[in-house]
């Protein structure tokens, strides 16, 4: 069974400061992915970053970088000077290869003060 | 990316009647469609996989006879809450596969308050 964990339930930053959202995972298949989403009031899932088991690179799409560490199973995301767009939950999912289901973390609302 | 659509975005149903889902995969065919629910304040969690011309897989304590499913094309899964209770107010995503193997597709989503 597969197991997400994103133990902050609520972060509250103030603009322009960065912010790190932690997931850890729990898998015992060896491949598999990792995903961040963003949903905002509205509902709708925004999908963020795919990453799979393979590629341990960290990525950096814009304000938005995620650190991917196998050897304790985190996949963290940090938002650079965050903004107040950016208040939402955030989702840390995981799916193992060929499954397609996702698993999902518990969700971490950011609030981004002006 | 593919887009997948949900119909109705929002439904208010007396207790006790049934409500339909619809989910589309608008333009890519999805042989594998899942249901998710979501409690207000809470993470989604599967509730089964629909699968293009057989039965539906139910994850453990969702009731099958309450939950129906019917995926009957590839691209058009339905979900019927059968006669509906306040309880089962929820928001329900589903999501389809695309092309690429675990390549996932969310709707987004429909919200369901039982009355």
């Amino acid at each position: 069974a597969q197991k997400v964990t994103q133990a902050q339930t609520e972060i509250s930053v103030v603009e322009k400061e960065d912010v790190t959202l932690d997931c850890v995972y729990e898998t015992r298949d060896t491949t598999y992915y990792l995903f961040w989403y963003k949903q905002p009031p509205s509902g709708e899932l925004v999908f963020l970053i795919r990453r799979n088991s393979f590629d341990e690179q960290n990525e950096i799409s814009g304000r938005y970088s995620w650190n991917f560490q196998k050897s304790t199973s985190s996949f963290n995301f940090t938002i650079t000077a965050s903004q107040v767009v950016d208040s939402a939950v955030y989702f840390c999912a995981l799916s193992v290869f060929n499954a397609g289901k996702s698993t999902f973390g518990d969700g971490t609302t950011l609030t981004v003060k002006p | 990316g593919a887009v997948v659509s949900q119909h109705p975005s929002w439904v208010i149903c007396k207790s006790g009647t049934s409500v339909k889902i619809e989910c589309r995969s608008l333009d890519f065919q999805a042989t594998t469609m899942f249901w998710y629910r979501q409690f207000p304040k809470q993470s989604l969690m599967l509730m089964a996989t629909s699968n293009e011309g057989s039965k539906a897989t139910y994850e453990q304590g969702v009731e099958k006879d309450k939950f129906l499913i019917n995926h009957a094309s590839l691209t058009l899964s339905t979900l019927t809450v059968t006669s509906a209770h306040p309880e089962d107010s929820s928001f329900y995503i589903c999501s389809a596969g695309g092309a690429e193997v675990d390549e996932q597709f969310f709707g987004p989503g429909t919200r369901l308050t039982v009355l």
